[in-house]
């Protein structure tokens, strides 16, 4: 598995779009990026993922770069409740068993 | 619906004893995995089962771990002669996708948090 690296803290204003980006410059062809989160001491928390196109869904975007080097995680309108420590994961999907190797994630602080 | 639960929530034990967790996944689910986290650190991969075959082990520590799912459904981490060193959250996550899907949302339990004293 690709080996990610993200900024260890973040700072975003309550209602602006938080960015966190990641850089994984070894990815191979086939893994994808996944974005997953951990609220407190929760369990994470699946947000999104992607291989080449850019994603959106119900909770954010994820844009990849066409080098696939690096990604963005964007959250909209981040609200107090987003903030968390954010994973990014690059995953083998159909050639894996499926495990995730957690980095050390991105504290993301929301502020009011 | 219900999601993946785990038990007990905590559990404290001297050193030496053998304690058993337990993980509830989601019914139906076919994939389940076994993660540690320690305080400040992302989980760190422990085992993965596709129905009850596990299927990868190669995060368990050492021989003192072990886990099985012996009906595809519930699974059971056991750690014998339990070190302070084992002391850390201990958390299960299922999937309803094969592991080898491209796909492969896993969906995490609350976790059990075991205490080494």
């Amino acid at each position: 598995d690709a080996k990610t690296t993200q900024p260890p803290s973040m700072d975003c204003a309550e209602g602006r779009a938080a960015n966190l980006p990641c850089n994984h410059s070894t990815i191979s062809g086939n893994e994808y990026v996944y974005w997953y989160r951990q609220i407190h001491s929760q369990g994470p928390q699946y947000i999104i993922h992607g291989l080449k196109n850019n994603e959106t869904n119900e909770m954010a975007s994820l844009i990849i770069t066409e080098d696939r080097k690096s990604s963005t995680l964007i959250l909209p309108h981040a609200t107090l409740r987003d903030t968390a420590v954010y994973y990014c994961i690059a995953d083998l999907g159909s050639s894996n068993t499926g495990k995730l190797i957690f980095g050390q994630g991105t504290t993301l602080q929301v502020k009011p | 619906g219900a999601g993946v639960s785990q038990s007990p929530r905590y559990k404290v034990t001297k050193r030496g004893q053998d304690v058993a967790l337990r993980c509830d996944p989601i019914s139906g689910h076919v994939s389940l995995y076994w993660y540690r986290q320690a305080l400040g650190q992302g989980p760190e991969f422990l085992t993965y089962f596709n129905y009850e075959a596990q299927q990868d082990k190669s995060g368990l520590p050492n021989d003192r771990f072990s886990a099985e799912r012996p009906e595809g459904s519930i699974s059971t981490l056991t750690i014998q002669r339990t070190e302070q060193r084992d002391s850390a959250m201990y958390r299960c996550a299922s999937s309803g996708a094969s592991g080898r899907s491209s796909y492969n949302e896993q969906f995490f339990g609350p976790g059990t948090r075991l205490t080494v004293l």
